[in-house]
């Protein structure tokens, strides 16, 4: 079975500039899951999606960030512009949804370096 | 408070050791809690599901206090390769599954 997909693995930007990122979760996934990890501290989420509806973006920061997920299948993430806070990994997640216990799996991240 | 508290860490322990960590959570309508173990540079994966009667696999243990908000993770004879951060998570089903993370504890053990 194929994981969770992220890409791009790294990004190099420049203050201000914007960057999206891209996620292709686990075939069958309803429910996916955008993270932003600051090194040092645990994951912070940042948009749950239910197929294409938003579950919630509660701390997404909706002055630069943005995120969709239009066919509830491909997300994408996108920063505009960016700021040198917004270094960090941003993990995506999938779960089938299903159940109370049901694991969340994963991508490898993109890391995202605003210089 | 932050919804997800764990012990700050790091845990620096000899091989053998027997390790403890506590995670404490704010909301009390939460209902199944997990345990992730993240590597170094590398995504969390699921290490354990906490069920209310606690449960176990094989050196590592999981015990949940719903009265107290409070789980925790024991790792018995602990081994080199034990060493990464434990990251307690808790899912709120009733607001869709959301899956808050705790900032982790980080494991480093020793030879």
């Amino acid at each position: 079975e194929a994981g969770v997909a992220q890409s791009p693995r790294y990004k190099i930007i420049e203050k201000r500039q914007s960057v999206a990122f891209w996620c292709n979760p686990i075939s069958g996934h309803a429910t996916l899951y955008w993270y932003q990890q600051i090194l040092g501290q645990g994951p912070k989420l940042l948009i749950q999606f239910q197929n294409n509806g938003v579950v919630d973006d509660s701390q997404l920061p909706k002055d630069r960030f943005s995120a969709e997920r239009l066919k509830g299948v491909d997300s994408t993430l996108k920063i505009q512009p960016a700021k040198l806070e917004d270094s960090a990994v941003y993990l995506c997640a999938s779960t089938t949804g299903a159940g109370i216990r049901t694991e969340a799996f994963f991508g490898q991240g993109t890391r995202l370096t605003v210089v | 408070r932050k919804e997800v508290e764990q012990d700050p860490g790091p845990f620096n322990v000899p091989e053998g050791a027997t390790v403890a960590f506590n995670c404490t959570y704010s909301n009390s309508a939460s209902q199944s809690f997990f345990w992730y173990r993240q590597d170094c540079r590398k995504e969390p994966k699921l290490l354990m599901s906490v069920y209310s009667s606690g449960n176990e696999d094989g050196r590592f243990t999981a015990q949940l206090n719903r009265a107290s908000q409070y789980i925790s993770l024991l790792i018995r004879d602990s081994k080199l390769s034990d060493s990464a951060t434990y990251l307690c998570v808790v899912n709120d089903y009733n607001q869709g599954g959301k899956l808050i993370f705790g900032q982790g504890t980080e494991l480093s053990v020793k030879p």
